[in-house]
Parts: C-alpha cells; structure tokens; sequence
C-alpha cells in the first residue's frame, strides 16, 4: 500500500513570499489532516476535511493560510503571505474514517522563511 | 495549553534493556491514545494505541499503559535496540477522536 505522498519535501522562500503545499493520502482514506510542527513541538493540527467537506479548521490562521480539497483526494495547503513564524515542517496525514484509529503520515515538507 | 505532555525531552537506554517513556494528559474527555516514533526527516509512524476502556495493550517488544485515574500512559520497550532509537510522540484525541492532541516528544537513544 503507497503511503501519504507530500511534495516539495523542502522550500526556502523570503517572508511575505506565498508558497504551496500538496499532499496525495492513501488511497480511499476519506480523512485528511494538515498539521504544523515547529521545532521542538508536537505537530499541531491546523486542518482536517472528511471528503472534500472542512470537519475542523479551527487553529488554521485563516488570515494567511487556505487549503482545499477538491474532489475528495488531493489537497493542497497555501500560506500567502508567509511570516517568519511560519517556519516548520507541515505534515500531511489520512486516516480511513475520522474517529479512534490511528493516522498514517507523510513525510512532511520543511519550510524555510528568510 | 499543552494537553499533553512529555516532560522527559530525551532518554538513553542500553541496548536489551527496558525503555519506559511517559506522557501525562490534562484532559478527562480522552479517551483514545496512540504512540508514534519519528526518524528524522520522515513522517511520525504510528506504533501503537490504547482506548480508555484498557489499560493495557501490547504488540511484540511495545506495551501501553494506561492510568486514567492519574492521567498518565506510557511506553514500555523490552528488549531495547539500537534501531529503536528515535524520537517518540505520545497522541489523545477525545470522543469521536477528530482532533489528536500531540505531546512535545522524548528522543529515545538505544546505546548498543
């Protein structure tokens, strides 16, 4: 089974730059999750979608940060326009329902802000 | 607010011997808790997980524990190896378990 594809694997862009994240989950995981993970930190969830519906968005800095979903697969994860704080590795991860099991994650991309 | 935490950042273990790692929660609603290792420049790798209504649960080498009384869980690794050597999250999430709280992390060092 392929597991969570997350591309690019690094970024380094200049502050107020906007950048891009994709993440392909495992297939027929219908659960998608966003998480930022600064370093020293646990990763901290900023999105989840249940299909292509947004279930919890609550910590995603909506202000800056967008990310979609479309048809229910791919998702993509935009910051524009990136803060120095935004440095981190954001971490993709599916699970095949929301609820008690456990989430597979990608391999994350770090990003950079000069 | 830390719902989790992991208050030992690091352990050093000698390889065969136990490695326990500890995470305390602060939130009664959780109810279902996972461990996850993490090598570097990878995606954390989901190891094992307990619900509230166990208090044990074991897979191979690892073994959870759980204390709801004193919320509190840990990870039991007999024998340690060397390829165990990683960093270690500890996870709750509550009813329903959309969201997943993470703990900060303890980076385990199997010395051979």
């Amino acid at each position: 089974e392929a597991g969570v594809a997350q591309s690019p694997r690094y970024k380094i862009i200049e502050k107020r730059q906007s950048v891009a994240f994709w993440c392909n989950p495992i297939s027929g995981h219908a659960t998608l999750y966003w998480y930022q993970q600064i370093l020293g930190q646990g990763p901290k969830l900023l999105i989840q979608f249940q299909n292509n519906g947004v279930v919890d968005d609550s910590q995603l800095p909506k202000d800056r940060f967008s990310a979609e979903r479309l048809k229910g697969v791919d998702s993509t994860l935009k910051i524009q326009p990136a803060k120095l704080e935004d440095s981190a590795v954001y971490l993709c991860a599916s699970s095949l329902d929301p609820g008690n099991q456990p989430q597979h994650f990608g391999d994350g991309t770090r990003l950079s802000i000069l | 607010d830390q719902q989790v935490k992991q208050n030992s950042p690091s352990l050093s273990v000698q390889e065969g011997r136990i490695s326990i790692l500890n995470c305390d929660y602060t939130n009664s609603m959780f109810d279902y808790f996972l461990w996850y290792k993490k090598y570097p420049a990878e995606g954390p790798t989901f190891l094992i997980s307990i619900s509230s209504i166990k208090d044990k649960n074991e897979d191979g080498r690892f073994t959870v524990f759980l204390n709801k009384s004193a919320k509190h869980l840990s990870l039991h690794i007999v024998p340690s190896q060397p390829g165990d050597s990683a960093v270690y999250f500890c996870a709750a999430s509550g009813i329903g378990g959309n969201q997943f709280y993470f703990g900060t992390g303890t980076s385990l060092t199997v010395i051979p």
